[in-house]
């Protein structure tokens, strides 16, 4: 089982560029959701899903677009990067919003320069 | 937002020591995890609490979710050289309609010194 798969681990952008950031699940989970960590801050949510065609905000969504087109993946968008968005980015999924065994990617160390 | 207060920020331990660490809140929380992050990984889920008061254990590690809801720490006995990592807290709230949302602590970066 691969779990949860984010692509990149790394990747470097310049200031007002946008890329996406790429989560997949092989597990049949509902919910999926995006966290950034920043050093001090723990972890905080930007957006969730509770399935496909179903998304939400979560506490920073600033910035940041999804779409839940599959039960599988859960891009994220940066729509025009900014030196705030450096961080670490982490998509988790569990197997429904009442389940709280969230499964956590290894994460995409990103740096907006 | 709600958050939540973790402690200590970081600890160094002599290898086969035991460790504590809590966090605390100003909100009650439905539910409390404890997650470890090993560098250049994603947290993984140590134990899950449900229900004030509940004890947990899993292996060398113990929980407990506090009786008013707000607190909740982190055993770990006997640690070893893996033990170390950074650990987080977790509380789980409802958020927007019918989903829920995970406010995590700042972490403790545990270094175990052999």
């Amino acid at each position: 089982n691969a779990g949860v798969t984010q692509t990149p681990k790394f990747q470097v952008l310049k200031t007002g560029q946008s890329m996406t950031l790429q989560c997949a699940q092989d597990m049949n989970h509902e919910y999926m959701s995006w966290y950034r960590q920043d050093p001090g801050m723990g972890l905080r949510l930007i957006h969730y899903s509770v399935g496909a065609g179903i998304t939400d905000q979560g506490e920073v969504p600033n910035g940041y677009n999804v779409s839940r087109s599959t039960t599988e993946d859960f891009p994220l968008r940066l729509l025009s990067a900014a030196p705030s968005q450096t961080s670490v980015y982490f998509c988790a999924s569990s197997y429904s919003i009442g389940n709280t065994e969230a499964f956590f990617g290894q994460g995409t160390r990103l740096t907006v320069v | 937002g709600q958050q939540l207060n973790q402690s200590p920020q970081s600890m160094f331990i002599q290898e086969g020591e035991d460790v504590s660490m809590n966090c605390t809140s100003s909100s009650i929380f439905n539910t409390w995890l404890w997650y470890k992050q090993d560098p250049g990984e994603g947290p993984v889920l140590l134990i899950a609490l449900y229900k004030a008061g509940e004890l947990t254990s899993n292996g060398r590690l113990t929980a407990q979710f506090g009786i008013t809801r707000k607190d909740s720490f982190l055993n770990i006995s006997a640690s070893i050289p893996s033990d170390v990592g950074i650990y987080f807290c977790a509380g789980q709230t409802p958020w927007g309609a019918g989903s829920y949302q995970l406010t995590f602590g700042k972490g403790t970066k545990l270094s175990v010194i052999p």
